[in-house]
């Protein structure tokens, strides 16, 4: 069965260092998004991303997070400076059509980057 | 303010036991709910969803309900296994918007 995958399943970063976040979603899906959960606290959306262009974004994806598609399989998270409170796991998640509205397409998620920043 | 809220927070249940649980939202105007189940340290995996016309829908032990009059959400799960222990979450979709989590209810199965 195809799968989303993520990798590292695990980044240790100091404060203020960029780092990467990599995800390969299931190759017939074209949406694609990100979403992250700090430990012990619900899951929150970040972003999503269809046509090589943001479609939505929450209040926490400010101008330190940055998405990309950078080839026909690979998707991205870059966190330019991170914070400790930037401490997360990530999640991205595809599904062959948008979500929104009255899509009711199933959303599969990776097994998430575990991002520590000290 | 959307919000999705679940009861209860914890549920400790023994193996072969039911048990329900609770989804309560303020999204709107309201698309879809949807019903996650998520291990410990891994994603999300997909159990139910719902739109406004739907009232219930199966997949396996698994039978959610909807009452969109209320909205409210339950999941009950059925004779229940220890690989049933996990987080269940209930997610809820408004138009043309992204989705609302809720904190979820962690599952313990007991032998």
């Amino acid at each position: 069965e195809p799968e989303v995958t993520q990798t590292p399943s695990h980044q240790v970063t100091q404060m203020g260092q960029e780092v990467i976040l990599r995800c390969v979603p299931i190759s017939n899906h074209l949406y694609f998004y990100w979403y992250r959960q700090i430990l012990g606290q619900k899951v929150e959306f970040l972003v999503s991303f269809y046509n090589n262009e943001i479609s939505e974004k929450s209040e926490i994806f400010d101008d330190q997070f940055s998405v990309e598609r950078p080839d026909g399989s690979n998707f991205t998270l870059k966190i330019r400076s991170t914070k400790l409170e930037d401490s997360a796991m990530y999640f991205c998640a595809s599904s062959e059509r948008f979500l929104a509205g009255e899509g009711t397409d199933t959303q599969y998620f990776g097994p998430g980057t575990r991002l520590t920043v000290l | 303010k959307n919000q999705v809220e679940q009861s209860p927070q914890s549920l400790i249940i023994l193996e072969g036991k039911n048990c329900t649980l609770q989804c309560n939202y303020t999204v709107s105007p309201f698309s879809n709910l949807r019903w996650y189940k998520q291990d410990t340290g891994r994603g999300p995996v997909s159990l139910t969803i719902m739109t406004f016309s739907e009232n219930t829908k199966s997949n396996g032990r698994y039978t959610a309900t909807l009452d969109a009059d209320t909205k409210q959400s339950s999941l009950h799960i059925t004779a229940s296994q220890l690989s049933d222990s996990a987080s269940y979450i209930c997610v809820v979709s408004a138009y043309g918007q992204n989705f609302v989590f809720g904190p979820g209810t962690r599952l313990s199965v007991l032998p």
